[in-house]
Formats: structure tokens, sequence, C-alpha cells
């Protein structure tokens, strides 16, 4: 069946810094590929998206890169800052009709001042 | 506009009872699906719903149902309840005018003792 497979689990980085989370998906048929924002305590947030006919996409500090052939897509987080501390999930889903988002396992960011 | 509205937010029940969640779209969507989250699983998928139709379904056992009512609101049931069921369980409503994307409500904490 279908899996989305999400790395590292826990990333840890100081202000400033980076941030990179990579995901591969199994779905060859897959082609929308959001990435949520879930603090603590409250719900998912979708930050960021990206569909199979784009490569990249950006959003002032964060971007999204899809890599279809190898199956795999990765979020940026640059100039990290405290209150991008939270857990990100990856996810991938088919075309229109067939929705059915299938998560990553989370990665745990906390960006420390 | 208002979000993804999801009743009652917290929950306790007995081992063997029952239980129903509500989920109410986004005005205009459609499309709600329904997932379950635990520390150990992550967001598991349990089904969507479009136009009261299930067209997806996760591997969840039969004591999980659902139904759309017409005017898109959600129920989903949980029959003869275990420990393993607590869980918070979130629905996401997803509409045309949205490029399907998918909006989280805050979800309902279940506790079953």
């Amino acid at each position: 069946g279908e899996n989305v497979e999400q790395h590292p689990s826990t990333l840890s980085v100081q202000e400033g810094d980076s941030a990179v989370i990579k995901c591969t998906y199994s779905d060859s048929a897959s082609n929308y590929f959001p990435w949520y924002k879930q603090e603590l305590g409250k719900r998912p947030q979708l930050i960021i998206d990206i569909r199979s006919n784009v490569g990249e996409k950006k959003d002032q500090r964060i971007a999204v890169t899809l890599n279809k052939t190898a199956k795999h897509f990765s979020l940026h987080i640059t100039e990290t800052q405290p209150e991008d501390s939270a857990v990100y999930f990856c996810a991938a889903s088919r075309p229109t009709g067939f929705q059915k988002l299938v998560f990553g396992t989370g990665t745990r960011l906390l960006v420390s001042p | 506009k208002a979000g993804v509205t999801q009743t009652p937010r917290y929950l306790i029940k007995t081992r063997g009872q029952q239980v129903t969640l509500s989920c109410s779209p986004i005005s205009g969507h459609r499309s709600v699906s329904w997932y379950q989250q635990t520390p150990g699983q992550g967001l598991q998928f349990l089904f969507e719903y479009f136009s009261e139709t299930q067209r997806n379904k996760g591997n969840f056992p039969g004591r999980f149902s659902g139904r759309q009512f017409s005017n898109s609101r959600s129920e989903m049931n949980v029959s003869t309840l275990e420990l393993g069921d607590s869980a918070l369980y979130l629905c996401a409503s997803s509409g045309a005018g949205t490029g399907y994307s998918y909006t989280f409500g805050s979800g309902t904490r279940l506790t079953v003792v």
C-alpha cells in the first residue's frame, strides 16, 4: 500500500540555522505533497504544498522541493526562529477524486535561541 | 469564514461503550476526511466522504464507521470501544476552491478507560 517515510524524527537547530526535513513516498501515482505544522496541543496547519508539475516552491523562509523520479520531497526552512519549533508532517496524495492523504510519521523540530 | 468545527473537544468513555464524533466542514467544502492521531502511529487515515458517499477507507476495523449528511456535516462512530482507541480524532475538509488542500479541525480527544 501507500507509504510515506519521513526523516529525521527529531531535529535540533540553533536560531538562524537552516532545517531540512526529507520524505519519500511509494505510490508513483501521487501528485500532491503538502506539509503541515502542528504546534503542541493544536491542529495541523498547512504551511506549504507542491504539485507534481512543479519542482520547487517557495514562501518566504520555507521552500519545498520535489523529485518525482526519485519519489522524494523535502521541506527547507531558512533563518529558523524559536516559533518554528513544532512537529512537521509531510503527506502525499493521488489526484482529486481519490483523495487520501498519507502522512509521514512527523519530525519534531526544536529551535534553540 | 468559520473553520472546521469538531465536537465535542474532549470525551471520556468506558471500554465497551460506543461514541459518536461530529465534524462541520468549512462552508462550501464537500469532502470530509477523518484521521486518528496517536503518539506511536502518527496520523492514520480512517475514511473520506464526498457528497454523502464514502470514497476511501483506511485500514481500521469495522467498529469504526462514518457518514456524511446532505449539508456536508460528518459523523464518525466507534462501537465497542477499546483502550487502544484512545487518540485525537481529527477531521479535515477540502473543496474545489482550495485546490483540494485540507483544513483540519481542532480534533476530539477521546480517552477510553
